[in-house]
């Protein structure tokens, strides 16, 4: 059973970088498949940041590319996410997950999400 | 504003059906598959249709997906309480370099 686990400081303060890993259990990254984050503003909906594969092919939000990095640490089979240049609309449950691609994408498996908050 | 378009609210008694409606374009749905998630109150979502129609496993038949041009749809029948939750729609969008979409989302309320 893959398990994927969000992790990093709560608070970020504005115009900083929000930094955040995701542990991944019961599968290697390095084996495949495409490994990304999506967040979810409180009491709002669900907004894709981007994904990543070992290979190095990334697929990013056109709304967010600028101010995104996506990661892949295989030796510690984790993904990261940087967020660049943060404001108070940037304050999120971020989860992250395994998304299938094959043509197009989709995500399988979702992480339990974790909640930063840009705090001035 | 979401690039799919999901009616924000949904209703139903104990045991009826229901169905939720999510429409896109031709750069989204009407190019690729449909897949609809779950997130119950208070906790992270969870994959529930892939690829238009397909259950993942542990997922009741109670639930169903189809899709028809650019838009798609998720049916619950038996309607129960513990299928009150908020319901997603995404797929994959092929314009600029391709990226992830998603829904509105519509809140099921089971009366």
């Amino acid at each position: 059973q893959v398990r994927l686990q969000e992790s990093g400081p709560g608070l970020v303060k504005p115009s900083e970088t929000l930094s955040l890993t995701c542990s991944v259990s019961g599968y290697s990254i390095s084996n495949g498949y495409y490994w990304g984050w999506i967040r979810q503003p409180p009491g709002k909906g669900l907004e894709w940041i981007g994904n990543i594969h070992h290979s190095g092919t990334t697929y990013n939000n056109p709304s967010l590319k600028s101010r995104v990095i996506l990661s892949l640490d295989t030796s510690k089979n984790q993904l990261s996410l940087k967020v660049r240049y943060v404001t108070a609309a940037d304050t999120a449950v971020y989860y992250c997950a395994r998304h299938f691609c094959g043509g197009d994408c989709y995500i399988e498996y979702w992480g339990q999400g974790a909640l930063f908050t840009v705090f001035s | 504003q979401s690039v799919l378009t999901q009616s924000p609210s949904a209703s139903g008694t104990p045991g009826q059906r229901v169905t939720i409606s999510c429409s896109g374009s031709s750069s989204n749905i009407g190019s690729n598959t449909v897949n609809w998630h779950q997130q119950l109150p208070g906790t992270a979502p969870k994959l529930l249709i892939y690829n238009n129609n397909q259950r993942p496993s542990g997922v009741p038949d109670r639930f169903s997906g189809s899709k028809s041009g650019t838009s798609a749809s998720l049916a619950i029948s038996g309607l129960q309480s513990e299928d009150e939750a908020d319901y997603y729609c995404a797929t994959w969008d092929d314009s600029l370099n391709g990226h992830v979409v998603f829904g509105g989302g519509t809140k099921l309320t089971v009366l």
